[in-house]
């Protein structure tokens, strides 16, 4: 099925650093949402974007709904230990109940 | 207020059992989903309901039915387990759009059943 593209799929990084990961669609989207999902656990929602433009922040963690309404931008700040896990970006197809999701980034920090 | 909630946790089955599996949400969210996610493959839906009494087919529907007989529970069944539905389970919720509230679309997720069939 349709899906976003997140980038990078992975990434590895040291305590302390910060982190970008990006999501880019085909078409636009009117909100976008960021959700982070644990080993064994259920994606957790983040933030959420709802215009073009719109910076939201969410303690460590920044997202930007980018101009285009393609794309989105999640940034995590001075990265801990428990940011591990995989971040998936998510949007509502427009005219519809349902959703698309990204492939995820999957993120693991070394302390 | 507990969110989305997922029964069970874990389940194994025999290939040709049936299951059913139950999501509850306490936000009284209009909307309800029903996803499954495989490695590789992401989250893809399994089916969906706008309302009590109504669903509705997503991307993989096959091998599945669901029901909405009361608007804070959504069933998932399998009536006859294959191995190719060995994944994890996952239901979310969202209330319905009102006027322009953007919150509308937040989509919000269980914790996830994770079945396997041998």
């Amino acid at each position: 099925g349709q899906q976003l593209n997140q980038s990078p799929q992975s990434m590895f990084i040291q305590e302390g650093e910060d982190v970008s990961m990006n999501c880019t669609s085909s078409s636009i989207f009117n909100t976008w949402l960021w959700y982070k999902q644990e080993p064994g656990e259920g994606p957790v929602l983040l933030i959420a974007l709802y215009k073009a433009g719109e910076l939201t922040s969410n303690g460590r963690l920044t997202a930007q709904f980018g101009i285009t309404r393609k794309d989105s931008f999640l940034n995590i700040s001075a990265s801990i230990p428990s940011d591990v896990g995989i971040y998936f970006c998510a949007g509502p197809t427009s005219g519809t109940y349902k959703y698309i999701f990204g492939t995820g980034t999957r993120l693991k920090v070394l302390a | 207020n507990a969110g989305v909630t997922q029964t069970p946790k874990f389940r194994v089955l025999k290939t040709g059992q049936s299951m059913t599996l139950l999501c509850a949400q306490d936000m009284n969210h209009e909307y309800m989903y029903w996803y499954r996610q495989d490695p590789g493959m992401g989250l893809r839906l399994i089916h969906y309901s706008v309302g009590e009494g109504t669903t509705a087919k997503g991307e993989v529907p096959d091998g599945y039915n669901v029901s909405r007989l009361k608007k804070q529970n959504f069933l998932l069944g399998l009536e006859s387990a294959a191995p190719s539905q060995t994944s994890v389970y996952f239901c979310a919720s969202r209330r319905r759009l009102a006027g322009s509230l953007g919150s509308s679309y937040e989509q919000y997720f269980g914790p996830g059943t994770r079945l396997t069939v041998t």
